[in-house]
């Protein structure tokens, strides 16, 4: 059974300040991972993803992916009270047939001061 | 553009009432997926279709639960005799998959929020 832990939070950050969430996961031979924004009574919005090692940048986000550590993480840079939200990390499953489908973690709360 | 719609958005039903819900894709997508979601957790997987062929189902699913999509379009989630424990956010989402080598996206649709009372 895959596990995703993520830390619920809630996380505060100030506005203009880098948030950083994480998410850690218990298969080493998952190789890809989604990160998706939900505002409250919302669905998920996909954000990014990320199946290298190393850095991918959108915009204001940024996917780290270390592997060996079996740790993603998502930072927002510049944040704003917009982006105050659930923050869900999302293992990308790859095996057999039952490739595509995700295993996501309980998601971290950011909340953006002003 | 239109994006995957879900029909209802939400459900209040009595308990032991049959419910059904409507997932409609993004058109040229072939993969259909559904999630439950309930609050302070992150969407947990259901089943999912690849075209018309529904290719597995959690073994958390119990036997109440159905789901088809017919020709590969439009999917249907169907509960029956529903429980309590049923309450929650159904999330369709679905994806256009070009084989199990590299990730591709996959998007969510608004969700129908059941609640059996």
């Amino acid at each position: 059974q895959k596990e995703v832990e993520q830390n619920s939070g809630p996380l505060s950050v100030p506005e203009g300040a880098i948030a950083s969430l994480n998410c850690t996961y218990s298969d080493r031979g998952s190789q890809s991972f989604f990160w998706y924004r939900q505002y409250s009574g919302k669905s998920p919005e996909l954000i990014m993803f990320i199946y290298s090692n190393g850095d991918k940048e959108d915009g204001r986000f940024t996917a780290q992916l270390n592997k060996a550590s079996q740790y993603v993480s998502l930072l927002i840079r510049d944040s704003q009270p917009s982006d105050s939200a659930t923050y869900l990390c999302a293992v990308w499953e790859a095996g057999g047939t039952s490739y595509g489908k995700l295993t996501f973690g309980q998601g971290t709360i950011l909340t953006v001061h002003p | 553009d239109t994006g995957v719609s879900q029909d209802p958005r939400h459900k209040i039903t009595k308990r032991g009432q049959n419910v059904t819900f409507r997932c409609d894709p993004i058109s040229e997508h072939n993969r259909l997926y559904w999630y439950r979601q309930t609050l302070g957790q992150g969407p947990e997987f259901l089943t999912y279709f690849q075209n018309e062929a529904q290719l597995e189902k959690s073994r958390l699913l119990s036997d109440r639960f159905s789901a088809e999509r017919p020709k590969g379009s439009f999917s249907t989630l169907e509960i029956q005799r529903t429980e309590q424990g049923d309450s929650a956010m159904y999330l369709c989402a679905s994806s256009l998959s070009r084989g199990p080598a590299l990730p591709y996206e996959q998007y969510f649709g608004p969700g129908t929020r059941l609640t059996v009372t």
